[in-house]
């Protein structure tokens, strides 16, 4: 099983509508949870960070955590076609060690 | 957010020689980065493991001696390919973790994109 699965994609959405990312991760004792966005040609870029159960926003942005189903979502309201790119997710164990990073979901928005 | 830098953003050059790449944190200390590579339409692939005053920690497959590393102060860690050939061609990417209590976010660099002839 891989450390750090998400759906490859494409994703594809209507600009204005509600676009649903999904991650499952396999250890249970990990402690932090990333969203990254890299464009095409470009390095990763931070959008959310979520450390506790439940969910946080920002702007369009909402992260979910739910650790008893290791579950870690990010979802993009009214979505833009800048929107379109990979999505990341990435986990960390603990403290001192490197971010596991899924292999990414591709989101199409078109307009 | 923070932000990291890297230099050069692009890079050719001739098989044999050596390249030297380097990763700035601008607006925080980094006591520890990273170094990953990342080819086209692939996800990306740890390299190593840099921290500050010590020597790196290498994945696994990753040559050591071809390479390295240093992470000279909490700001700056470079990479050097050495002796390159045309395989090591690739998109090379940093990232530092800013050192703030609990929080781990970790910020990459624009990427190098080496091309080796």
């Amino acid at each position: 099983q891989k450390e750090v699965e998400q759906n490859s994609g494409p994703l594809s959405v209507p600009e204005g509508a509600i676009a649903s990312l999904n991650c499952t991760y396999s250890d249970r004792v990990s402690q932090s949870f990333f969203w990254y966005r890299q464009y095409s040609g470009k390095s990763p870029e931070l959008i959310m960070s979520i450390y506790s159960n439940g969910d946080k926003e920002d702007g369009r942005f909402t992260a979910q955590l739910n650790k008893a189903s290791q579950y870690v979502s990010l979802l993009i309201r009214d979505s833009q076609p800048s929107d379109s790119a990979t999505y990341l997710c990435a986990v960390n164990r603990q403290a001192g060690t490197a971010l596991i990073f899924g292999k990414g979901t591709t989101l199409s928005v078109s307009s | 957010g923070a932000v990291v830098s890297q230099h050069p953003s692009r890079v050719i050059c001739k098989s044999g020689t050596s390249v030297k790449i380097e990763c700035r944190s601008l607006d925080f200390q980094a006591t520890t980065m990273f170094w990953y590579r990342q080819f086209p339409k692939k996800s990306l692939m740890l390299m190593a493991t840099s921290n500050e005053g010590s020597k790196a920690t290498y994945e696994q497959g990753v040559e050591k001696d071809k390479f390295l590393i240093n992470h000279a102060s909490l700001t700056l860690s470079t990479l050097t390919v050495t002796s390159a050939h045309p395989e090591d061609s690739s998109f090379y990417i940093c990232s530092a973790r800013a050192d703030s209590g609990s929080r781990l976010e970790q910020y990459f660099g624009p990427g190098t994109r080496l091309t080796v002839t």
